[in-house]
């Protein structure tokens, strides 16, 4: 067990341009949560999904935003016509969802910058 | 909704220093409440937990106690060192599925703690 695992860890992009991360879970993890974190800030809620269902969606995830887990497992968020508010710490999240245990585990996160 | 307020930052202390940083929190109902830290180019790391009133989670020398009545879950240690120098994180999550598990998490906007030798 590798633990959560982000892709790429950093992403340079220029405004307007498209960008997808990628997010690998625990293995036996059934539910994956995406955060954003913005410097000097907690992070902040986007969305979750339970298997391949996406439960919940923050109000801060605009229409450029998506998130996708097609089969359960990995999970992408793109966002679309990046703008400079875009730039921030990207981060994953998963854990079980029929118990209480050590709850969520994070991953090291994809720092995005939009120039 | 819910919220998380954590004492400003940066706190400074030096080694064998005792250490607290506040956290209140705004819920409804029961919620569970969380320690995570953030060592530097690492990923956030649950520090503990406590899932009802008056249960103190520890781990590493760090305890907090889940105060309902004061709605705080304040950090501690007795002596810290220069390797808990991270950025801490009190959050809360509400209990879901009839308090089988936890659902999203509401953070507060972390303290930085540097410890000097």
């Amino acid at each position: 067990d590798t633990g959560v695992s982000q892709d790429p860890r950093h992403k340079i992009t220029k405004r307007g341009q498209n960008v997808t991360f990628r997010c690998d879970p625990i293995s036996e993890h059934n539910r994956l949560y995406w955060y954003r974190q913005t410097l000097g800030q907690g992070p902040e809620f986007l969305t979750y999904f339970q298997n391949e269902a996406q439960l919940e969606k923050s109000r801060l995830l605009s229409d450029r935003f998506s998130a996708e887990r097609p089969k359960g497992s990995f999970s992408t968020l793109e966002i679309q016509r990046t703008e400079q508010g875009d730039s921030a710490m990207y981060l994953c999240a998963s854990s079980l969802s029929f118990r209480q245990g050590p709850g969520a585990f994070f991953g090291q996160g994809t720092r995005l910058t939009v120039v | 909704g819910n919220s998380v307020t954590q004492m400003e930052g940066p706190v400074t202390l030096s080694e064998e220093a005792f250490l607290t940083i506040n956290c209140t929190y705004t819920a409804t109902g029961y919620p569970s409440l969380f320690w995570y830290v953030q060592y530097p180019g690492e990923g956030l790391q649950l520090l503990l937990k406590a899932t009802k009133a008056d249960d103190k989670g520890s781990n590493k020398g760090f305890e907090a106690t889940y105060r309902k009545e004061t709605t705080s879950f304040h950090l501690e240690k007795g002596s810290v060192q220069v390797s808990d120098s991270a950025v801490y994180f009190c959050a809360l999550s509400d209990k879901i599925y009839r308090g089988t598990s936890y659902g999203k998490l509401t953070f507060g906007q972390g303290t930085i703690l540097t410890v000097h030798p």
